[in-house]
């Protein structure tokens, strides 16, 4: 059971450019997150998705995109980057839903690191 | 705005002790409270889940507390081990639906050291 993916592990771009960051997860979960996490500010909900068809606005989704392709995949798209943007990503899924406590836990990939010259 | 606050920021403590992890939040309407485990270079771990109706959880050798009038939760780690080195973070979610999603505000987190 591989739980959440994410790729690719470790990026370096420069600034200006553009990449993706692709996630999957195969617990046929409901709810995606994408979250940032930074020295001195902890995480950080960037965007999410509370079902397939739809994403939302986190705490902080300026110079980033979201697109949930289907149930599985939620990729985070940087269109240009900026050295701001360095930091560690981390995709997240939860079952949703209002039902029992066990929809609401999260289970998080490894993570990747991103670095913006 | 929900606010998460964990002190200390960083703990040593000799294998085989008790301890307790802080976490305080500065709006008591929450939905639920988690506790997770993060070590270095990897993804968190969900270790404890306390919804708001509930006022204690207990995996193993951890128990989480809740006081939501109060704004706080404990994480007692009983008979400390050197794998339990690890950082801690605590994570609440708001009353808003989000349409089922888990809105979750983190704090900074502790970091735990165990001494052999």
């Amino acid at each position: 059971n591989a739980g959440v993916t994410q790729t690719p592990k470790f990026q370096v771009l420069k600034t200006g450019q553009s990449m993706t960051l692709q996630c999957a997860q195969d617990m046929n979960h409901n709810s995606m997150y994408w979250y940032r996490q930074d020295p001195g500010m902890g995480l950080r909900l960037i965007y999410y998705s509370a079902s397939e068809g739809t994403t939302d606005k986190g705490e902080v989704p300026n110079g980033y995109n979201v697109s949930r392709l289907n149930k599985r995949e939620f990729s985070l798209r940087l269109e240009s980057a900026a050295p701001s943007q360095t930091s560690v990503y981390f995709c997240a899924s939860s079952e949703g839903g209002q039902g029992s406590a066990g929809a609401n836990v999260l289970t998080f990939g490894a993570g990747s690191r991103l670095t913006v010259l | 705005k929900q606010e998460v606050t964990q002190i200390p920021a960083a703990l040593s403590v000799p294998e085989g002790e008790n301890l307790v992890l802080n976490c305080s939040f500065t709006d008591s309407a929450i939905y639920n409270l988690q506790w997770f485990r993060q070590d270095p270079g990897k993804g968190l771990t969900s270790l404890l889940l306390i919804q708001s109706s509930q006022r204690e959880q207990t995996s193993g050798r951890l128990n989480a507390s809740l006081d939501k009038s109060s704004g706080r939760s404990t994480l007692y780690i009983a008979a400390s081990q050197p794998g339990d080195s690890a950082t801690y973070l605590c994570a609440v979610r708001g009353l808003s639906r989000y349409q089922g999603a888990q809105k979750l505000v983190f704090g900074q987190g502790t970091r735990l050291t165990i001494n052999p």
